[in-house]
């Protein structure tokens, strides 16, 4: 079945530090969905990219879509402390239209 | 608006006990998803109801069960918990079908122990 595979598991930065986190699909993603979840809170969502090559920005945060529509990426400028959290990708491939999430990336900010 | 309301928020069970999560959402959305979120290993689908009516398995569905009550309640349903369901359980809703790919709406969660 469709593995998405997100890296790194954890990282930890100063404030102020960049921030990217990387997802690829063993398939071919119709789209790819992004979600923040802050320490004991739930999955919010934050983005999703449609199209092959796809870059959308939120503030600080950079989305892209790979070409080739099976890897994706964020990448945060100046982290804060208020980035501090796990974020998700997510993308339904394989025939199925059910997302499949990424095992996440939990962003540590140090002040 | 409450969007999705998930209970109880904490659940302590012995090996063996049933019980039945609730989640309810007000948006008039059509489907509905219970996924499941152990460390490191990110969210999995248990079941999903892509509109009033149906339900189908996901990824990890054995030792649960689901029943769609209406286009509102999507309840999940453990028979006889292990302690191999100690998990936090989340209840997500989007506006249309899920064919449509159309982003997730969670509930707070539910944090699941069986002893």
């Amino acid at each position: 079945g469709q593995q998405v595979m997100q890296i790194p598991q954890y990282q930890h930065v100063q404030e102020g530090e960049d921030f990217t986190t990387y997802c690829n699909s063993s398939t071919t993603l119709s789209n790819i969905q992004w979600y923040k979840q802050r320490p004991g809170g739930h999955p919010v969502f934050l983005i999703q990219l449609v199209k092959s090559g796809e870059v959308k920005k939120q503030k600080r945060l950079t989305f892209q879509f790979g070409e080739a529509k099976k890897n994706s990426s964020l990448h945060i400028t100046a982290t804060q402390t208020t980035d501090v959290g796990t974020y998700f990708c997510a993308g339904p491939g394989g025939g199925s239209y059910i997302p499949t999430f990424g095992r996440g990336t939990s962003l540590i900010v140090h002040p | 608006n409450a969007g999705v309301t998930q209970t109880p928020k904490f659940q302590v069970l012995k090996t063996g006990q049933s019980m039945t999560l609730q989640c309810a959402q007000d948006m008039n959305h059509n489907s509905m998803y219970w996924y499941r979120q152990d460390p490191g290993m990110g969210l999995r689908l248990i079941y999903y109801s892509a509109s009033e009516g149906t339900t189908d398995k996901g990824e990890v569905p054995n030792g649960y069960n689901v029943s769609r009550l209406n286009k509102r309640e999507f309840s999940l349903r453990l028979e006889s918990a292990a302690p191999s369901q100690t998990s936090v359980y989340f209840c997500a809703s989007s506006p249309g079908t899920a064919a449509t790919n159309e982003k997730l709406f969670f509930g707070s969660g539910t944090q699941l122990s069986v002893l």
